[in-house]
């Protein structure tokens, strides 16, 4: 069973469209999380909801907005597409607590947006 | 050896022999780190973690060190086999509440067989 699926793993679209990736967890967890990974594969977290409520929101265009249907759902919407929008997406996710696991993120296999 | 600039930084090591890759730190509050490693195609993946009032953890092949002094972490890994190409992350958070985690730029490590 896979732990943090994603859905599609590859989107290719043209500017000004608007698009959507999902992302789910079996793991029981509580807060999950949207990152960007560019060509450099630089890894830059955007977004991450702890029982449905938002907690961390980087400065990220508001182009982009994440939606948690549940706390085993992360959703991430983008409108209006731009050529810098091509990237490979993450969703992670991880259990909240007083320990060092509180800390481990198990992440999705990625999602690799296309933007021509 | 390493290359720097515009490409990924890149360890080549060949089978067999230890490999160790640095990493940087940021911010001096940071008191828990994390090595991930990143697969082609794949999502990163936890392979071991330090907190702050440690300077040493092992674990399988895998050995963490972490100097506050200069805000420097490295991972050695023991016996590099061709499955640890790979990219390797550190990343740093101060724990408590719901802090975020910052990812280090990344280094490739190819192993020649």
């Amino acid at each position: 069973d896979t732990a943090v699926s994603q859905t599609p793993k590859y989107l290719v679209t043209q500017m000004g469209n608007d698009k959507s990736i999902k992302c789910e967890q079996n793991l029981g967890h509580d807060t999950m999380y949207w990152y960007k990974q560019d060509s450099k594969k630089f890894l830059k977290i955007m977004f991450s909801y702890n029982n449905k409520e938002l907690i961390i929101n980087e400065t990220v265009p508001n182009r982009f907005s994440p939606k948690s249907p549940d706390k085993a759902h992360l959703n991430l919407h983008i409108n209006s597409l731009e050529l810098g929008d091509s990237a490979v997406y993450f969703c992670a996710s991880s259990q909240t607590g007083t320990g060092a696991s509180s800390y481990e993120q198990y992440f999705g296999p990625g999602t690799r947006l296309t933007v021509t | 050896g390493e290359s720097v600039g515009l490409h990924l930084p890149t360890l080549s090591v060949q089978e067999g022999d230890n490999s160790i890759i640095n990493c940087a730190y940021s911010n001096s509050a940071s008191d828990y780190f994390i090595w991930y490693k990143q697969e082609s195609g794949k999502g990163p993946q936890f392979i071991i973690d330090i907190r702050s009032n440690m300077d040493k953890r092992q674990g399988q092949r895998v050995t963490v060190l972490l100097n506050k002094t200069v805000k420097h972490l490295s991972l050695q890994i023991a016996a590099t086999q061709p499955g640890d190409s790979a990219v390797y992350f550190c990343a740093e958070t101060i724990s408590g509440g719901y802090q975020k985690v910052t990812f280090g730029t990344g280094t490739k490590l190819q192993v020649i067989p």
